[in-house]
């Protein structure tokens, strides 16, 4: 079935450094991707949907300098976390609806998420 | 806004016993309604929908019915085995600006021991 990989899985960075997490459509093309973050004990929060070609659509309160999301392709999306801080610390997970009619009942497919610890 | 309001856990149940998960919302207009699931290690996983008033959505002896009258969609099985452990998300689905979103409840993580 569809399948949708996110990496790294877990990622542990120093405070001020960038990092990138890839969201890849595996055997479909995604013309939409949605990036969440979940904290511990809380719901996922939709941070921005991605769309190829496009700039992406931020979430209010969500900033666009601090997560850079690049949808290069139809089949990857990618989150950089710039100048990341410990309150960047979070779960993140991304999402890609596919299109195509068959998928109809059930189009969107998540990533198995990042762990991002920020020291 | 829209929102989801889910039981909190964890709940650990024992095989075979009855679940029910509880699961309200809050919406303007007709939203869908779903149930994810996140099984150790993997992604999320669509469990069920419903897409209007009274559908019931079901799959792996779980069924969900759509209430407008009490803004509900409980998760019920009959009886849960330990391969049900997973954390399981409330969910519903709007068109905001445009664009479908999904807005999620905060999950609930269940445990079945043998």
């Amino acid at each position: 079935g569809a399948v949708v990989s996110q990496h790294p899985s877990w990622v542990i960075c120093k405070s001020g450094t960038s990092v990138k997490i890839e969201c890849r459509s595996l055997d479909f093309q995604a013309t939409t991707m949605f990036w969440y973050r979940q904290f511990p004990k809380q719901s996922l929060m939709l941070m921005a949907t991605s769309n190829e070609g496009s700039k992406a659509t931020y979430e209010q309160g969500v900033e666009k300098d601090k997560f850079l999301i690049n949808h290069a392709s139809l089949t990857l999306s990618t989150l950089t976390v710039t100048s990341a801080h410990p309150e960047d610390s979070s779960f993140y997970i991304c999402s890609a609806k596919d299109p195509s009619p068959s998928a109809y009942n059930s189009p969107l497919h998540f990533g198995n998420g990042t762990r991002l610890t920020v020291t | 806004g829209n929102s989801v309001t889910q039981m909190e856990g964890p709940v650990t149940l024992s095989e075979e016993a009855f679940l029910t998960i509880n699961c309200t919302y809050t919406a303007t207009g007709y939203p869908s309604l779903f149930w994810y699931v996140q099984y150790p290690g993997e992604g999320l996983q669509l469990l069920l929908k419903a897409t209007k008033a009274d559908d019931k959505g079901s799959n792996k002896g779980f069924e969900a019915t759509y209430r407008k009258e009490t803004t509900s969609f409980h998760l019920e099985k009959g009886s849960v085995q330990v391969s049900d452990s997973a954390v399981y998300f409330c969910a519903l689905s709007m068109v905001q600006g445009g664009s479908e979103k999904l807005v999620f409840g905060k999950g609930m993580k269940l445990t079945v021991n043998p």
